[in-house]
């Protein structure tokens, strides 16, 4: 109940294309959704997080696309750059507690 | 923007001794923190919660007596590593945040990369 399910596991995209990374979730009780974006040797860097309340969220080439009644989430990057290459993970954590439960990780690798 | 330091970055120590990592939050207060693992190429998998001025909570399967961890004020958790051995060897990582129960962005630190030889 604690899992968040992310995919794909890895992700090659050529420049300008568009990334989409999914997950799911299975506790009902999860209300706060947010995105890390994390490059090799560093701790995560929060991108941009979404609450159930709203089905899509945009910041820049970035949206969060939220379907409450499936128990998924996605994360759309937008005319991807090779700067984007880097490993992201979705989680999800309750009101009531800020620990974060990480999904598995995709690795997004973007070509010229 | 809130940021959190993590100190050292990368440590390499001998079979049998312990190592402390320290976390602090820079511009803000944290009541709470929280200390991840990762190993290559996989998730993070959250080790405990520290709470300011109380004890840990530890997740399930984690050994609170190998990892020590003190959160001794508002901007400073410690997590200790007692009697390392090389299967400690991994990244581990701290993030701190807002208000409990707010919901609040988690900012991580840089981590820190341990080697036990």
């Amino acid at each position: 109940q604690q899992q968040v399910k992310q995919s794909p596991q890895s992700l090659i995209v050529q420049k300008g294309g568009i990334s989409i990374i999914n997950c799911a979730y299975e506790n009902t009780a999860f209300d706060y959704f947010p995105w890390y974006q994390q490059f090799p040797g560093k701790g995560p860097a929060l991108l941009i997080a979404i609450r159930p309340d709203v089905s899509e969220k945009k910041e820049g080439r970035f949206t969060i696309s939220f379907n409450k009644s499936a128990k998924q989430f996605s994360l759309h990057i937008m005319d991807s750059q090779p700067g984007d290459s880097a490993t992201y993970f979705c989680a999800a954590s309750s009101y009531n507690t800020d620990k974060l439960i990480f999904g598995t990780g995709t690795r997004l690798q973007v070509f010229p | 923007g809130a940021v959190v330091s993590q100190h050292p970055s990368w440590v390499i120590c001998k079979s049998g001794t312990s190592v402390k990592i320290e976390c602090r939050s820079l511009d803000f207060q944290a009541t709470t923190m929280f200390w991840y693992r990762q190993f290559p190429k996989q998730s993070l998998m959250l080790m405990a919660t520290s709470n300011e001025g109380s004890k840990a909570t530890y997740e399930q399967g984690v050994e609170k007596d190998k990892f020590l961890i003190n959160h001794a004020s508002l901007t400073l958790s410690t997590l200790t590593v007692t009697s390392a051995h090389p299967e400690d060897s991994s990244f581990y990582i701290c993030s701190a945040g807002g208000e409990r129960g707010n919901n609040s962005p988690l900012h991580f630190g840089n981590g820190t990369r341990l080697t036990v030889t």
